[in-house]
């Protein structure tokens, strides 16, 4: 079955640098990797998404890189500011649309 | 506005008593899912549903139910709460080969 690992339990960047929040997985059959936000006391906000037959996406202050053939995916946050401070979650869906969640990553952005 | 929504957001209740959770959401998604959150663990899937009158177990059915019979709502049944149900309960719905949307969240507590 999938499993999600989970690289760095904490993060901690001074604003204006830039983060990079890692994730590993077991199932190469998975075919579409998610990151999600979540701030305390809200459900998990959608960031950017991938699907596998691309190895890297780029959204606003965002990039997904995928690197199927180790299994990895890692998320960059460019210019951290305060407001990215959250818990980030990669997912990866299986069969079935079924996602699997890693443990997250709590990122602490100090002023 | 585009939404998920659940209820009640808060409840305390005892052992024993049985409890419905609400979610509906209204922009007509197919798939429909609900995970619990648990500080260590993450979020790990309950059941999820597929369309109308299609559900299936996730990683921790035990002590769940729900039905789908509207394609909006996916309620969360506990016939008969214990106090290691008391969780941080989400609801999600995503097209099936897309996002999935988040509720904001219903904190459950079993006495």
């Amino acid at each position: 079955g999938e499993s999600v690992g989970l690289h760095l339990p904490t993060l901690s960047v001074q604003e204006g640098d830039n983060s990079i929040i890692n994730c590993a997985y077991s199932n190469s059959a998975s075919d579409y990797f998610i990151w999600y936000k979540q701030e305390s006391g809200k459900g998990p906000q959608f960031i950017i998404d991938i699907r596998s037959n691309m190895d890297k996406r780029q959204g606003q202050r965002v990039t997904v890189l995928l690197n199927k053939t180790v299994k990895h995916l890692s998320l960059q946050i460019a210019a951290t500011q305060p407001g990215d401070s959250a818990v980030y979650f990669c997912a990866l869906r299986g069969s079935n649309y079924k996602l699997t969640f890693g443990k997250g990553t709590l990122l602490t952005v100090n002023p | 506005e585009a939404q998920v929504t659940q209820n009640p957001r808060y409840l305390i209740t005892v052992t024993g008593k049985k409890l419905t959770v609400t979610c509906s959401q209204n922009m007509n998604h197919e798939y429909m899912s609900w995970y619990r959150q648990d500080p260590g663990l993450g979020l790990r899937q309950i059941y999820y549903s597929m369309n109308v009158e299609v559900t299936d177990k996730g990683d921790v059915p035990e002590g769940y139910k729900v039905s789908r019979k509207e394609k909006r709502n996916f309620p969360l049944i506990l016939e008969s709460p214990s106090p290691n149900q008391t969780s941080l309960y989400f609801c999600a719905s995503s097209l099936k080969d897309n996002e999935q949307f988040f509720g904001p969240g219903t904190r459950l507590t079993v006495l």
